[in-house]
């Protein structure tokens, strides 16, 4: 079974530009998550999809950040424009029904991304 | 301020050396904890969790924790360490009262293996 699938791996991009990540989750996984990992941190949850519907996004910087699951399978996330303090390697994990918590997260290997 | 703490931001053992990672908790009742594991280029992988019952648990690839509610901690144990034990650890909650996936990372710990 094919593991969440997330590209590009890295990314080196100029401040003020655009960028976007993709995530692919494990098939029949309906709620899929994204997070961001600084540098000696702990992952820190962006947003969580209930199928196409964002069910918690309190912590996505809504000024530049954009996500969207419009099939309710893959996801895009979007920062528009890019600051230096995105640095940071950014997350993608799936798993079903993520209203249980007895559900595991599996998650992406993720997308490191450079601002300079 | 309810959080999740892991005071070791970095530990180093020698191989065959048994090992122990410490996390410890800050909130009014007890949370769902969980013990992830980071290598280079890997995505998070779940080690175990702790929802209720005993307090010990056993986990994947020989690694095993302890609930102590008195000591508000979950610390994370494995009798012999081999090299490809060395990466990042993240001891996880979901808060109480949460009943969906809403992990909170502690800020890890990176262990090395000495050969």
């Amino acid at each position: 079974e094919a593991g969440v699938v997330q590209s590009p791996r890295y990314k080196i991009i100029e401040k003020k530009q655009p960028v976007a990540f993709w995530c692919n989750p494990i098939s029949g996984h309906n709620t899929l998550y994204w997070y961001r990992q600084n540098l000696g941190q702990g992952p820190e949850l962006l947003i969580r999809y209930e199928n196409e519907e964002a069910v918690d996004d309190s912590q996505l910087p809504k000024d530049r950040f954009s996500a969207e699951r419009l099939k309710g399978v893959d996801s895009t996330l979007k920062i528009q424009p890019a600051e230096l303090g995105d640095s940071a390697v950014y997350l993608c994990a799936s798993s079903l029904d993520g209203g249980l918590v007895y559900n595991e997260q599996f998650f992406g290997p993720g997308t490191r991304l450079t601002v300079l | 301020a309810q959080s999740v703490t892991q005071p070791d931001i970095h530990i180093t053992v020698s191989e065959g050396a048994s090992l122990e990672l410490r996390c410890n908790y800050s909130y009014g009742a007890t949370p769902y904890l969980f013990w992830y594991v980071q290598s280079p280029g890997q995505g998070l992988q779940l080690l175990l969790k702790y929802f209720s019952g005993d307090t010990l648990v056993q986990g994947i690839k020989g690694f095993e924790a302890e609930f102590k509610r008195s000591q508000s901690s979950f610390n994370l144990r494995k009798p012999s360490v081999h090299w490809s034990d060395a990466a990042e650890y993240f001891c996880a909650v979901v808060p109480p009262s949460q009943g969906a996936q809403k992990l909170v990372f502690g800020q890890g710990t990176r262990l090395t293996i000495n050969p």
